[in-house]
């Protein structure tokens, strides 16, 4: 099946820092990525949605200012978590579109974010 | 979107064959039905897609009725390493579809 990964897996950081994390289809053009956070034993909540080439789009409640995300390539997705303080802390999973039609979303492995 | 409802959680012994049903009520004439298997601190991971009737990978079967307004999930013989949350996900595939999960399942398999 298709593969996407997430850099880094877990990144720890100070209170006030940015901190970005990469999402890249690894063998396949995706034009949609869909970013997603998971708190401890709660299900996944969108966050916005990816496109190449154009501004992603934000859930409701979600600060675009706050979690800036870059599509600037067919395979790689970025979201950049700004001045991040401790209640940011969570599970950041991306997932990636591989065309249309059944079997075409594949998740990426997540990335565990912890601001002290 | 079509809505979803799975049981919060379920408990199975090593062995069993485990069912996980989704009432979908809402669900649209081009919605699939999508099933995906989280371990903690990892991303989903596809388990079975179909659009009516039945589904069989090497997995799970996934069992449609004719009204589509359910569908459930068959684990033939869980082991240990099957304990995980389960969520159900209904959409067309389509350019507009934007994965929405539910609560899903947390299924224990105990020894």
């Amino acid at each position: 099946g298709a593969v996407v990964s997430q850099h880094p897996s877990r990144v720890i950081c100070k209170s006030g820092t940015s901190v970005k994390i990469e999402c890249r289809s690894l063998d396949f053009q995706a034009t949609t990525m869909f970013w997603y956070r998971q708190f401890p034993k709660k299900s996944l909540m969108l966050m916005a949605t990816s496109n190449e080439g154009s501004k992603a789009t934000y859930e409701q409640g979600v600060e675009k200012d706050k979690f800036l995300i870059n599509h600037a390539s067919l395979t790689l997705s970025t979201l950049t978590v700004t001045s991040a303080h401790p209640e940011d802390s969570s599970f950041y999973i991306c997932s990636a579109r591989r065309g249309e039609g059944p079997e075409t979303q594949y998740f990426g492995p997540g990335t565990r974010l912890l601001v002290l | 979107l079509a809505k979803t409802t799975q049981p919060i959680s379920m408990d199975s012994y090593e062995g069993q064959e485990v069912n996980i049903t989704c009432s979908h009520n809402n669900i649209a004439t081009n919605d699939y039905i999508t099933w995906y298997q989280q371990f903690p601190s990892q991303g989903p991971r596809f388990i079975i897609q179909g659009y009516k009737t039945k589904v069989t990978n090497e997995v799970a079967s996934l069992f449609i009725p004719a009204d589509r307004k359910s569908s459930t999930l068959s684990l033939p013989r869980v082991s240990l390493s099957d304990t995980a949350v389960y969520y159900c996900l209904v959409g067309d595939s389509g350019g507009s579809y934007i994965p929405t999960f539910g609560r899903g399942t947390s299924l224990i398999v105990h020894p």
